[in-house]
């Protein structure tokens, strides 16, 4: 089975300071992997996925993820974090292992902006 | 609008009395997904459904049940609900698997004393 690892349950920032949140997966076939953002008291909505196309991958918000086979990651980055920033992020791939269709989320990371 | 909606958003209740939380989207999506999330454990897939009649468990399916008789609705149905069920549930839903995004409803709160 497939499964997500994400570094840092918190990460804290500057305002206008580069975000980086780290996701690494473990697959034995080519995954899909998606982030999504979670703001207080919603559900989730994506940010961006990566399908197998170009592994650079551009979201909304300024957000973007570069797919790395040979280090097998998929770390979100921001160049300049805003407040609206703040929220939790989760790292996902979809598993099709075993013969199911699940997905499997990391345990998250909190993103913190400070003014 | 398209949207996934869940009812009730928060539920108070005891151990052991039986309790459906009901789902459903108007997206005439295939794929259908309950979620829990617990602090630290972000969220784990309890059953999914690929069509209508078609489900299987996820991760954590122990103690929950699921129905898909229609394509817009996915109840998830606790027969004896425990302290232990006590989390967020989500309901998510997404045109197919693989690659496409998955759409959340708004959560439920559970807790049982």
């Amino acid at each position: 089975a497939q499964s997500v690892t994400q570094l840092g349950s918190h990460v804290s920032v500057s305002e206008g300071a580069l975000v980086l949140l780290r996701c690494n997966y473990s697959s034995s076939v080519p995954p899909y992997l998606f982030w999504y953002v979670q703001y207080p008291n919603q559900g989730l909505q994506l940010l961006l996925k990566y399908t197998s196309a170009a592994t650079l991958v551009k979201g909304i918000n300024g957000f973007e993820a570069e797919f790395k086979k040979s280090e097998t990651s998929f770390h979100l980055t921001k160049p300049s974090a805003h407040m609206s920033d703040a929220a939790e992020y989760f790292c996902a791939v979809s598993d099709q292992s075993a013969g199911g269709f699940k997905t499997i989320f990391g345990a998250g990371t909190r993103l913190f902006v400070k003014a | 609008e398209a949207q996934v909606t869940q009812n009730p958003r928060y539920l108070i209740t005891v151990t052991g009395k039986k309790l459906t939380v009901t789902c459903s989207q108007n997206m005439n999506h295939e794929y259908m997904s309950w979620y829990r999330q617990d602090p630290g454990l972000g969220l784990r897939q309890i059953y999914y459904s690929m069509n209508v009649e078609v489900t299987d468990k996820g991760d954590v399916p122990e103690g929950y049940k699921v129905s898909r008789k229609e394509k817009r609705n996915f109840p998830l149905i606790l027969e004896s609900p425990s302290p232990n069920q006590t989390s967020l549930y989500f309901c998510a839903s997404s045109p197919g698997f693989l690659i496409n995004e998955q759409f959340f409803g708004p959560g439920t709160r559970l807790t049982v004393l």
